[in-house]
């Protein structure tokens, strides 16, 4: 079965500080994988997606950038936080179907406090 | 531009009564739509998927509807549970493969 894993769970970093989040699969080849932020109360904005090695597109211009170096693996990174960047941020991914049918698999989320 | 709305934000039942929650959108090219889980602070689990030529989904005690042509979704819960409270999201895949999302309904189901 296909597994999701995202850490950490928490984390508080300073302003100017940088970030690497990472996200793996296990139990699937050549999945899509998604990067989304949640505000409270807000529905989720998605940042960036992949659909295969190295192919990353960027939905929100930003602070933040994402790399793909396995199939299997997603990093969201910043090279220096701003206070804008806190939030809740979920890794997701999907098989990448054609006609967009396909579900939606989440990790557990990053609680991200930038202070 | 594709819009999602989901009210209220907020709702709280009696355990074991039958709720509805509810998901609209505004433009009705969608290929489908998502009905999802959060438990707070926690990731989102799919709960029913509704292809566009559906009509509805049912799972367990989990009934989602479908109208298209009026742009509205149901999440139809039966004989609700504490175990139940949690937010609600509604997401709709649209023309251009993208995910709307809806803000989601908080559910508190009270013992």
């Amino acid at each position: 079965s296909q597994t999701i894993h995202q850490w950490p769970a928490t984390l508080v970093q300073p302003v100017g500080s940088p970030l690497s989040l990472e996200c793996t699969v296990e139990g699937t080849s050549n999945p899509n994988l998604y990067w989304y932020r949640q505000a409270a109360g807000r529905g989720l904005q998605l940042l960036f997606y992949s659909v295969g090695i190295g192919q990353i597109s960027s939905e929100v211009p930003q602070n933040l950038s994402a790399s793909r170096p396995q199939d299997r693996q997603f990093i969201l990174s910043s090279k220096k936080l701003l206070l804008s960047d806190s939030g809740f941020y979920l890794c997701a991914w999907s098989e990448g179907l054609e006609g967009g049918n396909e579900k939606l698999f989440f990790g557990s989320g990053t609680q991200l406090s930038v202070l | 531009k594709q819009e999602v709305t989901q009210i209220p934000a907020a709702l709280s039942v009696p355990e074991g009564e039958n709720l509805v929650l509810n998901c609209s959108f505004t433009d009705s090219a969608i290929y489908n739509l998502q009905w999802f889980r959060q438990d707070p602070g926690k990731g989102l689990t799919s709960l029913l998927l509704i292809q566009s030529s559906q009509r509805e989904q049912t799972s367990g005690r989990l009934n989602a509807s479908l109208d298209k042509s009026s742009g509205r979704s149901t999440l139809y819960i039966a004989a609700s549970q504490p175990g139940d409270s949690a937010t609600y999201l509604c997401a709709v895949t649209d023309s251009n493969y993208q995910l709307i999302w809806g803000a989601g309904t908080k559910l508190i189901i009270k013992p």
